[in-house]
């Protein structure tokens, strides 16, 4: 069964500054997907990036961007020059191939500090 | 698209009660999923419909759940006999053929408190 690890609970970041969430995953797979997800409080979860695992480069979405390492199975994401509405919690999340269901870590909740 | 809408936002129920919640997916999503969030905890999968078929209920879905999705459009959960341990967030998605590629959209979340 695939796994989904996500080894802080929380982190915190000063605004304008750049923070790593970490993720690792424990598949046999060879053909996945990897996704972040933003949970704000009390409000809907979003996708904010995803990566293939065909694709060796890493994937970028404004001023958040992601550190795929495949033969490691981490996948970091980093959020650049922090916002004030960064600030929620991250989940890390995998599918497999064509599969429809995504697994999830436990989440990393990100605080940012003015 | 107007979003994934998901009602009630809150519940409060006691134990032993029965709930519903309903899912209203984006209008042409034919492909719509349930998802159990408890605290400290990622989303847990619950089950899947494609139109109003529900393909895939996951172990989790006791035979107190039942899920349906008449017509192939909003999706109702009904607990029954509510449990301490069914309080959760309960978390609708809906996609497309195309955005399963990617990622689902995401509703707000039902907040079930079984007191």
């Amino acid at each position: 069964a695939q796994t989904v690890t996500q080894s802080q609970p929380e982190m915190s970041v000063q605004e304008a500054e750049t923070v790593t969430l970490s993720c690792t995953y424990d598949t046999s797979e060879s053909d996945y997907y990897l996704f972040w997800y933003k949970q704000p409080p009390s409000r809907q979860m979003i996708l904010v990036i995803r990566q293939e695992a065909y694709k060796q480069q890493n994937a970028t979405e404004n001023r958040f961007s992601v550190n795929f390492q495949k033969a490691a199975k981490s996948f970091s994401l980093k959020i650049s020059d922090s916002q004030l509405g960064d600030a929620a919690m991250y989940f890390c999340a995998y599918r497999r191939g064509s599969n429809y269901k995504l697994t999830f870590g436990k989440g990393t909740l990100l605080t940012v500090n003015p | 698209d107007t979003g994934v809408s998901q009602n009630p936002r809150h519940k409060i129920t006691k134990r032993g009660q029965n709930v519903t919640f309903r899912c209203d997916p984006i209008s042409e999503h034919n492909r719509l999923y349930w998802y159990r969030q408890t605290l400290g905890q990622g989303p847990e999968f619950l089950t899947y419909f494609q139109n109003e078929a529900q393909l895939e209920k996951s172990r989790l879905l006791s035979d107190r759940f039942s899920a349906e999705r008449p017509k192939g459009s909003f999706s109702t959960l009904e607990i029954q006999r509510t449990e301490q341990g069914d309080s959760a967030m309960y978390l609708c998605a809906s996609s497309t053929q195309v955005h399963n590629l990617y990622g689902y959209t995401f509703g707000s979340g039902t907040r079930l408190t079984v007191v």
